[in-house]
């Protein structure tokens, strides 16, 4: 069966650390890994990851696959109080979600 | 552009008692369409998806069942809730496998 697998769990840091959330996966036919954020109720799509080694970017968020490690890496430099949800790796079949790391930024 | 509408917003059902939770999706399609769960701060538990009108696949046996009566509708039921039933539910679609599913803004579900 396939399985994601986050981590931290948890995370608490202050505003303008940066911070590297990890999802690993195990597979028998990947197709994509993704990033969401969630703040109160529906997620929303972050990050869509295919290839192995591309970084993807938006703002102060990035994030790149590793097809060879199974695993992925979110990051944020700068963070800010805005940035405080949980983020969840989904994939690779698109329904499998990782457990998901809350993420708590302090002023 | 597409929109999703999940209600209602918050449950409170005595155990024992019938659910319906419906979802609906405006914009599209013959979307993918997909009902999870999730416990108090934590990931997401895929319950159900659907490819089409009448196709259901089930991924947890539980005390729920799912139907797709129309293209762009979808319902969680259940005949007699139970306490484990409790949770946050997420409606989502997803125009096609490999493209990012799209949330609703979940019901909250309190049994008592």
């Amino acid at each position: 069966e396939d399985k994601v697998v986050q981590s931290p769990l948890s995370l608490v840091v202050h505003e303008g650390d940066t911070v590297t959330l990890n999802c690993s996966y195990e597979v028998t036919n990947f197709r994509s890994l993704l990033w969401y954020k969630q703040e109160k109720k529906a997620p929303t799509f972050l990050f869509m990851l295919t290839s192995s080694g591309i970084e993807k970017k938006s703002g102060r968020l990035s994030s790149i696959l590793d097809k060879k490690e199974l695993s992925s890496i979110l990051n944020i430099t700068a963070t800010q109080t805005g940035d405080s949800a949980i983020y969840l790796c989904a994939g690779p079949n698109d329904m499998r979600f990782g457990a998901g790391t809350r993420l708590t930024v302090k002023p | 552009s597409q929109t999703i509408h999940q209600w209602p917003a918050t449950l409170v059902q005595p155990v024992g008692s019938p659910l319906s939770l419906e979802c609906t999706v405006e914009g599209t399609s013959n979307p993918n369409l997909y009902w999870y769960r999730q416990a108090a701060g934590r990931g997401l538990q895929l319950l159900f998806y659907s490819v089409g009108i009448g196709q259901i696949s089930s991924e947890v046996p539980q005390n729920l069942s799912a139907s797709r009566p129309q293209d762009r509708q979808f319902i969680l039921s259940s005949k007699k809730l139970l306490l484990s039933d409790s949770g946050f539910y997420l409606c989502a679609w997803q125009g096609a496998l490999n493209q990012p599913q799209h949330f609703g803004d979940g019901t909250r579900l309190s049994i008592l």
